[in-house]
């Protein structure tokens, strides 16, 4: 299995401001996701992270806006950046261990 | 264009009665479905998953079942308890040979789930 803690749980900020959220795991892990979940919405994957490479990011989503970092095996950042009220959502770290898929428990933000 | 569906925003069920809990997806490369259950501030914990060359998984009170021709699949809950209440996502996947699809999911709306005492 795998814990994962993530900072802030959750944060309120003005627009034109950035955030960045911390995802830390209990193991080592190749690969690090990381989802949005807008109000009402489904979760929708923003980027995959990769230790020692540039991350890779889904359609709609650029490294601008979301810039992530991945230092070592267990840790991953990302940043939203110029942020307006549209980027106000739940954010998850993800990670697959033997083959299962866990989630962090979010970062709730709010942008005014 | 939502690709995986649950149309169903909440349903609530007497305890001890089943749950039935629905997804449709329009992907035909999907081959990897997963359902997770959320409870309010954490993050969705995995319930049960199904792979495209099977019709039916159990695991204790949950059953999955696929239909690939109509694109469905049902996440059944019997019997339902009280604790079952949060909101369930339906998701799916595509993995090539190599596994590099892991981790990459696409998920429904998710389903709130009432069961009352």
């Amino acid at each position: 299995s795998a814990v994962i803690s993530q900072k802030p749980s959750r944060d309120i900020c003005q627009r034109g401001t950035s955030l960045t959220i911390q995802c830390q795991v209990d193991s080592q892990v190749t690969m690090m996701f990381w989802y949005r979940q807008q109000p009402g919405q489904s979760l929708t994957l923003i980027a995959t992270a990769n230790q020692g490479s540039e991350a890779t990011y889904e359609s709609g989503f650029v490294i601008d806006k979301f810039p992530i970092s991945r230092p070592n095996l267990t840790f991953s950042t990302l940043t939203v950046s110029n942020m307006s009220p549209e980027d106000s959502s739940i954010y998850l770290c993800s990670v697959v261990v033997a083959y299962e898929q866990y989630f962090g428990p979010g970062t709730r933000l709010t942008v005014t | 264009d939502q690709q995986v569906k649950q149309n169903s925003p909440s349903l609530s069920v007497q305890e001890g009665r089943i749950s039935i809990l629905n997804c449709d997806y329009t992907n035909s490369m999907f081959d990897y479905f997963l359902w997770y259950k959320k409870y309010p501030a954490e993050g969705p914990t995995f319930l049960i998953s199904i792979s495209s060359i099977k019709d039916k998984n159990e695991d204790g009170r949950f059953t999955v079942f696929l239909n690939k021709s109509a694109k469905h699949l049902s996440l059944h809950i019997v019997p339902s308890q009280p604790g079952d209440s949060a909101v369930y996502f339906c998701a799916a996947s595509v993995l090539n040979a190599g596994g590099t699809s892991y981790g990459k999911l696409t998920f429904g709306q998710g389903t709130i789930l009432t069961v009352h005492p």
